[in-house]
């Protein structure tokens, strides 16, 4: 089955650390660009970061950047998003969409379920 | 940034009418060199991810039912739902993809009048 999966996300501290794992399956990972997308409770979508199929490119979101750092492991399917210095504004369900074939860091054809991330004292 | 400013909020419709939903960016996602626009139209039900609509503002993903439609060109798009069946129930999103950041607009919310 085509899948996302996330993972590694719960409760932590403002000015804490937190570390986001997504596994894919039934496609093949190391093809795509990867994205993740975050949705604060009862809000819209916002955009955080995407790294195309090498890992040589990953651009971020202004609120983000110098914080967060996106990655992947092709031999293990797996794309990760290494959160720091997290804030209250940080939390939301995070997201792992994969890049469509046509335009990969354009928009996603397939989202995992998301991850839940809690910052608060 | 591209700003994404959807109308309206929400709406209500009965089944079987028509629902149009509209999303306006703050500069042109219309590409020249290829003449597409960077536009991306996504549905979110209750408690689930984002699903993938329409993208290039007016191609329809493999799957999605033909009652859904979009158009539009430069800075105006239209999500066009034909006729309003019980399973549409969700926010709808627009996405510019033209230039960094991704941004989304604020989803418009469609329910069963």
């Amino acid at each position: 089955e085509v899948q996302l999966v996330e993972s590694g996300g719960g409760l932590v501290q403002p000015g804490g650390s937190l570390r986001l794992s997504c596994a894919a399956s039934g496609f093949t990972f190391s093809r795509y660009w990867m994205h993740w997308v975050r949705q604060a409770p009862g809000k819209g979508l916002v955009w955080v970061s995407r790294t195309n199929s090498d890992e040589s490119i990953t651009t971020y979101a202004d609120s983000v950047k110098g914080r967060f750092t996106i990655s992947r492991d092709n031999a293990k399917n797996t794309l990760f998003l290494q959160m720091n210095s997290l804030r209250a504004e940080d939390t939301a369900v995070y997201y792992c969409a994969r890049g469509s074939s046509s335009c990969g860091n354009c928009y996603s054809d397939l989202w995992g379920r998301g991850t839940l991330v809690t910052v608060s004292s | 940034d591209i700003v994404m400013t959807q109308s309206p909020d929400s709406l209500a419709v009965s089944l079987g009418e028509r629902a149009t939903i509209n999303c306006k960016s703050s500069q042109s996602v219309l590409h020249s060199s290829n003449s597409k626009n960077y536009l991306v139209w996504y549905q979110q039900k209750p408690g689930q991810p984002p699903k993938l609509l329409i993208y290039w503002a007016s191609t329809r993903e493999s799957g999605v039912p033909d009652r859904f439609s979009g158009s539009g060109s430069g800075t105006d798009f239209t999500l066009t739902i034909s006729s309003l069946q019980a399973e549409d129930v969700a926010v709808y999103y627009c996405q510019q993809y033209y230039s960094s950041p991704l941004t989304f607009g604020g989803g418009t919310k469609v329910e069963i009048k």
